[in-house]
């Protein structure tokens, strides 16, 4: 059974440092990888979508990587802003066809002014 | 990627009663999904809604208790019957538009049972 564990649960930083997010998942068999990022009481907003065959992805100030065969994804965030405090989440979706997401609990990321 | 309306955002329903929740999105996909998010809990699939067909419910989800209509390939409808103050939760459609994309969440209706 696929688990995911995301490492730290929190996390509070000043405005501009460059931090990493971290996410491990139990079964290598993965077909793809996806980071989210969740405002308070809001719905997700998909932020990087990593295939197996793929080590990184990059969007603006955010690069994701994958190490498939040690189960581990870092979300790195370049010149953090107050404007990143959210929960970031990681998701896998497994070989095999099936179409479910696996959600880790999350980091509730802080940016400070 | 798709973009997704849910409604309602919020709701506070009495115990004993049934909640529908609606699920639009702009453009035809090919997989609808619905999620629970438990408060402090990471997300789980309730069950993925198949256009034409039953849904397909995931281990501890039931039809009975989750209803899941399907009725194209844009909208689609959760009922949590019979709620009780567990069932408070955020609950969220998600959608695929095909092979090789990514999930695309709604904004999530926040439910509480009083």
């Amino acid at each position: 059974k696929q688990e995911v564990t995301q490492i730290p649960a929190a996390l509070s930083v000043p405005e501009g440092e460059n931090l990493v997010l971290n996410c491990s998942f139990t079964d290598s068999a993965i077909y793809n990888l996806q980071w989210f990022r969740q405002d308070p009481g809001k719905g997700l907003t998909s932020l990087l979508l990593i295939q197996s065959s793929q080590r990184e992805q990059t969007s603006g100030r955010l690069n994701a990587s994958l190490d498939k065969s040690s189960g581990r994804s870092t979300l790195y965030i370049a010149a953090s802003q107050p404007g990143d405090s959210a929960t970031y989440l990681c998701a896998v979706r497994d070989e095999g066809g099936s179409e479910k997401l696996v959600f880790g609990k999350g980091t509730k990321l802080t940016v400070n002014p | 990627s798709a973009v997704i309306s849910q409604k309602p955002s919020r709701d506070i329903c009495q115990r004993g009663t049934s909640l529908t929740i609606q699920c639009q999105v702009d453009s035809q996909v090919t997989m609808m999904f619905w999620y629970r998010q438990q408060p402090g809990q990471s997300l789980t699939l309730i069950a993925t809604a198949n256009q034409g067909s039953e849904a397909t419910y995931e281990s501890g989800f039931v039809i009975d208790k989750f209803p899941i209509s399907r009725p194209n390939l844009t909208f689609s409808t959760l009922t949590v019957s019979n709620m009780s103050p567990e069932d408070s939760s955020i609950y969220l459609c998600s959608a695929r538009r095909g092979r090789g994309y990514g999930y695309t969440f709604g904004s999530g209706t926040r439910l509480t049972v009083v």
